[in-house]
């Protein structure tokens, strides 16, 4: 069964730093595209950014709104995704999930999110 | 950057009603469209991809339909458990993917 863990949120001041992890168990890790997806409170869904497999050239993409500030990582051999997130906004504030590719553009599996809060 | 735009923002139906959800897309999507429930306090789930097949474990009164722009979720007869909100998502011309602002089903 798939699992997916995130950790790593925080209350973090306007400017500073944070970054996210996502366990993943289950299935074969490096072989699956990853994302990450926001949703701020009582917000819709937002996706921030994805990671191909390094098969596929482990290639990067972002949100316009979080472009040149997070980035997406991996690290096939401890199964875990991240998001590391620089300079961050008020407007950042939110739950994070990190979701499975499915089918090159939709997410399949979902994990429970780790809530990032950004005070000013 | 494709807007997806849900409708209605809420609709109220009774358990055994049928639900119908609406998205539109403001440019083609093909059939490039995927739907999501997500309960309070919970992760969203997977329902429908390319526009009308179902995701694994998916019950058959859940479907879609459509293509282009205009697109469906169907919940033919509604049980208790699926009262949510809905969200579409389209992966046609990406980065970025985008969601739609998402449909309430709540109980009459």
């Amino acid at each position: 069964e798939v699992s997916l863990v995130e950790s790593g949120g925080d209350l973090v001041k306007a400017g500073g730093s944070l970054r996210l992890s996502c366990a993943a168990s289950g299935f074969t890790f490096s072989n699956v595209w990853m994302n990450w997806v926001r949703q701020a409170p009582g917000k819709g869904l937002e996706w921030v950014g994805r990671i191909k497999t390094k098969f596929d050239g482990g290639t990067t993409d972002y949100a316009a709104p979080v472009k040149g500030r997070f980035t997406v990582s991996r690290d096939d051999s401890e199964k875990t995704l991240y998001l590391t997130m620089n300079s961050l906004k008020t407007e950042d504030t939110g739950l994070y999930y990190c979701a499975t590719d499915f089918a090159r553009g939709y997410f399949g599996d979902w994990g429970r999110g780790t809530l990032v809060t950004v005070s000013s | 950057e494709i807007v997806l735009t849900q409708s209605p923002a809420t609709l109220s139906l009774s358990p055994g009603e049928r639900a119908t959800l609406s998205c539109r897309a403001s440019q083609s999507v093909s059939s490039d469209i995927a739907w999501y429930q997500q309960k309070p306090g919970q992760a969203p789930r997977f329902l429908i991809y390319d526009a009308s097949k179902r995701a694994t474990g998916i019950p058959a009164r859940f479907s879609g339909s459509g293509s282009g722009t205009d697109f469906t979720l169907t919940i033919s007869s509604l049980e208790p458990e699926d009262f949510a909100v809905y969200y579409c998502q389209q992966r046609t011309n990406w980065p970025p993917l985008t969601f739609g602002g998402g449909t309430k089903v709540e109980v009459k």
